[in-house]
């Protein structure tokens, strides 16, 4: 049983188009986020959701927008892709602080190429 | 503001020998969690081990230890007899206990196994 699951694993596509990229989990978890890994493998925080509601939105630009139709799914929605939108997307889930085992369970990337 | 610094962008170690990974980070928080991440080339980001900042005991995984060091802000992860399985890279992260629940990443280290 895949714990966080986010599909596509590749997703080649023009600049200019729109696509998403889904995530589920199936821990139970209250939060859910997007990172996104450049090519240097720097790690960068996109949006965290709680319960349904965004509680981090970093500096992205608005052609991402994340939508939670309810706690287990977090979806990532990129509209006029660029070239500089090429990077593996992480979507990861964890636990409320205060309960054990608070660490982020991640699913295993989306690696986006835009040509 | 929170940061976490990753000092080694590349460590390399003897296969069977021991390596120690650094991590430092900053915080004016006296309550939080500090992990290590570890990413092979298959891109899974893999929890390694986790310190809750309240326990004065180093966290061990079977092969993985870290020296916890709150007063120095020093989260450093060693990993004994070193394995061709254990070439990736590392990612210490620490974790605010606010309402945000975000994770703070360092920019990682990648470690190289000789056989």
């Amino acid at each position: 049983d895949t714990a966080v699951s986010q599909t596509p694993k590749y997703l080649v596509t023009q600049m200019g188009n729109d696509k998403s990229i889904k995530c589920e989990q199936n821990l139970g978890h209250d939060t859910m986020y997007w990172y996104k890994q450049d090519s240097k493998k720097f790690l960068k925080i996109m949006f965290s959701y709680n319960n349904k509601e965004l509680i981090i939105n970093e500096t992205v630009p608005n052609r991402f927008s994340p939508k939670s139709p309810d706690k287990a799914h977090l979806n990532l929605h990129i509209n006029s892709l660029e070239l500089g939108d090429s990077a593996v997307y992480f979507c990861a889930s964890s636990q409320a602080v205060g309960i054990s085992g608070t660490e982020a369970f991640f699913g295993q990337g989306t690696r986006l190429t835009v040509v | 503001a929170q940061t976490v610094t990753q000092s080694q962008p590349e460590m390399s170690v003897q296969e069977a020998e021991t390596v120690t990974l650094s991590c430092t980070y900053d915080t004016s928080e006296s309550d939080y969690y500090l992990f290590w991440y570890k990413q092979p080339p298959s891109r899974q980001m893999i929890l390694v081990i986790r310190q809750e900042a309240y326990k004065q005991q180093n966290a061990t995984e079977n092969r993985f230890s870290v020296n916890f060091q709150k007063a120095a802000k020093s989260f450093s992860l060693k990993i004994s007899d070193s394995q061709l399985g254990d070439a990736a890279m590392y990612f210490c992260a620490y974790r605010t206990l606010d309402s945000n629940y975000q994770l703070i990443w360092g920019a990682g280290t990648k470690l190289i196994i000789k056989p």
